[in-house]
């Protein structure tokens, strides 16, 4: 079944440590995108990629970096993670057929303390 | 500048009562345009979306919505709302050139018995 996974779902931890949320789709999509949240807001996007070795820093800015190494991971990482981190995490992605139409993975709830 | 504007924060419906979500869009050219649902602690789920043509557009769900290029809308409606719809709502609108997505504020629907 084609989808598109998160893990971990929730993580909360300290100040300074690194950290690397995981993003794989199985669709075979091209396009994949991470948006950031905050509880009852929009999503603001942060990064995005159209390919392997392509990507680009969204709308909002972040601290964090992408790789895109395979066509169906995207991990996002955090160096050195803050309090000012903590947000929900959505990865997405699209593929050429549908264009803009994006699909979902459930999401990570970070929380650093 | 595209942007989405979903005048509505939250809204209280009675269940099997009729519901309608409102987006505005402003955007330079014919858009695409999307509502996605999100269900508390999950990832979002497409709803429905306008590419192009007839203007009144059906979703999964029982949803669906009317794009009206005059006032730059694009509005959700629901016949009778069921109390698995409380959720969270939003409107988005495609860019045709990068794909990229912008996100309205969300709508908070909550269903009373």
């Amino acid at each position: 079944e084609a989808d598109i996974y998160q893990t971990p779902r929730y993580l909360v931890i300290g100040t300074g440590k690194k950290i690397t949320l995981e993003c794989s789709q199985t669709m075979g999509h091209d396009k994949m995108y991470w948006y950031q949240q905050d509880p009852g807001m929009e999503l603001h996007l942060i990064h995005y990629s159209y390919g392997v070795n392509s990507t680009e820093k969204g709308d909002l800015s972040s601290e964090s970096t992408v790789s895109r190494i395979r066509t169906e991971h995207f991990p996002l990482t955090l160096e050195s993670a803050r309090p000012s981190h903590t947000s929900q995490y959505l990865c997405a992605s699209s593929g050429p057929a549908g264009f803009g139409e994006q699909f979902f993975g459930p999401g990570t709830r970070l929380t650093v303390l | 500048a595209q942007s989405v504007t979903q005048p509505d924060i939250h809204i209280t419906v009675s269940e099997g009562a009729s519901l309608e979500l409102r987006c505005n869009y402003s955007y330079g050219a014919t858009p695409y345009l999307f509502w996605y649902v999100q269900s508390p602690g999950q990832g979002l789920q497409l709803l429905l979306k306008y590419f192009s043509g007839d203007t009144l557009v059906q979703g999964i769900k029982g949803f669906e919505a009317e794009f009206k290029r005059s006032q730059s809308s694009f509005n959700l409606r629901k016949p009778s709302v069921h109390w698995s719809d409380a959720a969270e709502y939003f409107c988005a609108v495609g860019a045709r050139d990068t794909g990229k997505l912008i996100f309205g504020q969300g709508t908070t629907l909550q269903v009373k018995p």
